[in-house]
């Protein structure tokens, strides 16, 4: 089935500096999404992308659209302590919009 | 407008009882889709209803069931209950026309089996 491999598992930074995280797999996907969780509460997407090659900003986040539709990355820049918390990837399943597969998730820390 | 609301939030249950949990979707939202977080397996789709018919449907077993309403809201319920069925389990509404994969998620209702 469908995997998708998330990396790097967590990630301990200093405030103000950039993160970068990515997402891999074995099979195509035609969208991803990056979601973020916070403790105690459910994930919230952040960004959407929907084709090869693009690459979509909401403010200090920036994501891209990997060209072999096998790839995507997150990059946050000058990160700040509320960036705190759990990055997931995620695609929809073939031919279900709404049934997604989750990478394992990035948590990152972001140290004063 | 409101969020994507799931009660309880928190609750403790024994081997082999069972469990119903309540998710109401965003107001005008009417696909409904059930997810399970564990440490150890991540997210994990459960199953997503749309006018009160199950659409798909993920690698669990029977014990897990779920229902939608006509007002959109849904449950899903765990029977028999075993130790590794201790999660977070997420409810995510969506409204279906368009917004591929935009799933708007609830706070989860927290599962302890003992």
């Amino acid at each position: 089935g469908q995997q998708l491999n998330q990396s790097p598992q967590s990630m301990f930074i200093q405030e103000g500096e950039d993160v970068s995280m990515n997402c891999t797999s074995s099979s195509i996907f035609n969208t991803w999404l990056w979601y973020k969780q916070d403790p105690g509460e459910g994930p919230v997407l952040l960004i959407a992308l929907y084709k090869a090659g693009e690459l979509t900003s909401n403010g200090r986040l920036t994501a891209q659209f990997g060209i072999t539709r096998k790839d995507s990355f997150l990059n946050i820049s000058a990160s700040i302590p509320s960036d705190v918390g759990i990055y997931f990837c995620a695609g929809p399943r073939s031919g279900s919009a709404r049934q997604l597969t989750f990478g394992s998730g990035t948590q990152l820390t972001v140290l004063p | 407008k409101a969020g994507v609301t799931q009660t309880p939030r928190y609750l403790i249950k024994t081997r082999g009882q069972q469990v119903t949990l309540s998710c109401s979707p965003i107001s005008g939202h009417r696909s409904v889709s059930w997810y399970q977080q564990t440490p150890g397996q991540g997210l994990q789709f459960l199953f997503e209803y749309f006018s009160e018919t199950q659409r798909n449907k993920g690698n669990f077993p029977g014990r897990f069931s779920g229902r939608q309403f006509s007002n959109s809201r849904s449950e899903m319920n765990v029977s028999t209950l075993e130790l590794g069925d201790s999660a977070l389990y997420l409810c995510a509404s969506s409204y279906i026309a368009g917004g591929d994969g935009e799933l708007f998620f609830g706070e989860g209702s927290r599962l302890t089996v003992l």
